[in-house]
């Protein structure tokens, strides 16, 4: 067990549909990453926060966004949801937002869009 | 081009070294990983390497690094079957914190 948790474990939605993804970082980390991984495109970062700011953007699609709240939890919004879209989401957290501190990651949403 | 590559499947005995190699197309990377999926987990940090080095060790792991051919490798001595995982290579791009990753190589140890 990683201490970083996600919600929900499994979801299921149709197309044009509108998601969001829950994860709680690790007690005391600071830095929230999201990771999308599919069969196509394999394991992609999205985006980090530090701190509740935005520190870096990977491929993160328009359609998407995240927030990372007061009290650490971080937020993944999915909208106008595409059949390409399912995937397994994981959240990560490390202590500091360094490139050299230790990712955490959660157990993953499985998104599955019909 | 961002593009991290890796051999999709390995397969080794039990107690015989596995070596997972990886060529990465960044050259300003400035630090490299290893990770480790088990079946229905999340990914697990094994080890890093800072670009101006060319080898690191680390118990059963060691970390070789060929930057002229831009090309990592990990090698795991006296391999396990509770190694048997999907091994990801990575890098960060120009220092920053955009990570890339490698397709990912599945490691099947027999037993």
């Amino acid at each position: 067990d990683s201490g970083v948790t996600q919600t929900p474990k499994h979801l299921i939605t149709a197309t044009g549909q509108r998601v969001t993804l829950r994860c709680s970082p690790r007690s005391g980390d600071l830095s929230v990453y999201w990771y999308q991984q599919s069969l196509d495109q394999g394991l992609q970062f999205l985006i980090q926060y530090y701190n509740g700011e935005e520190r870096a953007k990977g491929n993160i699609l328009e359609r998407f966004s995240a927030q990372q709240f007061p009290d650490l939890h971080s937020e993944l919004n999915l909208s106008s949801l595409e059949l390409g879209d399912s995937a397994l989401y994981f959240c990560a957290s490390s202590v500091g937002g360094s490139v050299t501190d230790t990712q955490y990651f959660g157990p993953g949403t499985r998104l599955t869009v019909l | 081009g961002e593009d991290v590559e890796q051999s999709l499947f390995l397969s080794v005995r039990e107690g015989d070294s596995s070596v997972i190699n990886c060529t990465y197309t960044d050259s300003s990377s400035t630090y490299l990983y290893w990770y480790k999926q088990e079946p229905g987990a999340g990914l697990q940090l094994l080890t890093y390497i800072f670009s101006n080095m060319d080898m690191k060790q680390d118990q059963r792991l060691t970390v070789l690094l060929n930057k002229k051919d831009k090309h990592l490798s990990l090698r795991i001595a006296d391999t396990q079957t509770g190694d048997s995982a999907i091994y990801f290579c990575a890098e960060s791009m120009g220092g920053t914190y955009k990570y890339i990753f490698g397709t990912g190589t599945r490691l099947k140890v027999l037993a």
